[in-house]
C-alpha cells in the first residue's frame, strides 16, 4: 500500500528567510505521481505541482523548488525568501499507476511565517 | 466562476439526520471524488467516479453513499449522521485525457454534527 510522510507538522520562520518541507512516500509501484497542495487559511486547496516517477529533474517556479530524489523516496519543497502569504497548510500526495486517481494525502505540514 | 462548486458551505445537523452534499463542476471532467479532512489526518477518500455508470468506494466509505447524477454532478450522502462525521469534506474533479492528469478540488464543506 501506499503512504506518504510528512513528519513536520508546523514550523515558523522569519519573513524572508527559506524554508524547506520534507515529504517521504512509499509505494510498490514503478509508475507514480507525486503532487504538493497548498491550503491557505481560507480552506480551500491549491494545486502547486505534479511530478511523475520518471521525472527526476528539479522544478524551480518562481520562490518555490522541488527535489525529487528516487533514490530516498523524497519529495522536498523549498520556499525562497518567505513571505507572509505563505503562511498555510502544504499537503504532499502521491498517486499510484495511470495519474491523478486515488490520491493518498500526508497529514500535513502547517507553514507559519512570522512578519 | 469557480470551475468546482460545493453546496452548502458550512452545515450544521444532528445525529441520525440524513443530509446530502453536493458538488458541481464546469471543467467537462469526467472523474470526481469526495475527499474529507480531519485534523491532523490529511485527506482521506470516500468514494470516487470515473464517469456516470462507475461509482467506487474509497478508504472510508462506510456510513456514506454517493450518486452521479450526471458528468458534471456527484453528491455524497451521509444517511444517518453521527458526531464522528463532523469534518470538512471536498470534492475533487480530474481529466483522463489531460497528459497531466489532476485533481482539482472545490471549496470544501464544512460539516457539524451535533
Amino acid at each position: 500500500a501506499q503512504k506518504v510522510t510528512q513528519a513536520q507538522t508546523e514550523i515558523s520562520v522569519v519573513e524572508k528567510e527559506d524554508v524547506t518541507l520534507d515529504c517521504v512516500y512509499e509505494t510498490r509501484d514503478t509508475t507514480y505521481y507525486l503532487f504538493w497542495y497548498k491550503q491557505p487559511p481560507s480552506g480551500e486547496l491549491v494545486f502547486l505541482i505534479r511530478r511523475n516517477s520518471f521525472d527526476e529533474q528539479n522544478e524551480i517556479s518562481g520562490r518555490y523548488s522541488w527535489n525529487f530524489q528516487k533514490s530516498t523516496s523524497s519529495f522536498n519543497f523549498t520556499i525562497t525568501a518567505s513571505q507572509v502569504v505563505d503562511s498555510a497548510v502544504y499537503f504532499c500526495a502521491l498517486s499510484e499507476g495511470g495519474g491523478g486517481e486515488k490520491l493518498t494525502f500526508g497529514t500535513g505540514t502547517r507553514l507559519t511565517i512570522i512578519p | 466562476d469557480a470551475d468546482v462548486t460545493q453546496t452548502p458551505r458550512n452545515r450544521i445537523t444532528k445525529t441520525g439526520k440524513r443530509i446530502m452534499l453536493e458538488c458541481s463542476q464546469t471543467k467537462g471532467h469526467d472523474r470526481m471524488y469526495w475527499y474529507r479532512q480531519d485534523p491532523g489526518l490529511g485527506l482521506r477518500l470516500i468514494y470516487y467516479s470515473f464517469d456516470v455508470k462507475d461509482i467506487n468506494k474509497g478508504e472510508i466509505s462506510d456510513g456514506y453513499s454517493v450518486s452521479r447524477q450526471a458528468q458534471a454532478k456527484f453528491s455524497l450522502s451521509l444517511e444517518s449522521a453521527i458526531p464522528n462525521q463532523t469534518a470538512l469534506y471536498f470534492c475533487a474533479t480530474s481529466d483522463l485525457s489531460q497528459a497531466k492528469e489532476t485533481q482539482y478540488f472545490g471549496p470544501g464543506t464544512r460539516l457539524l454534527v451535533l
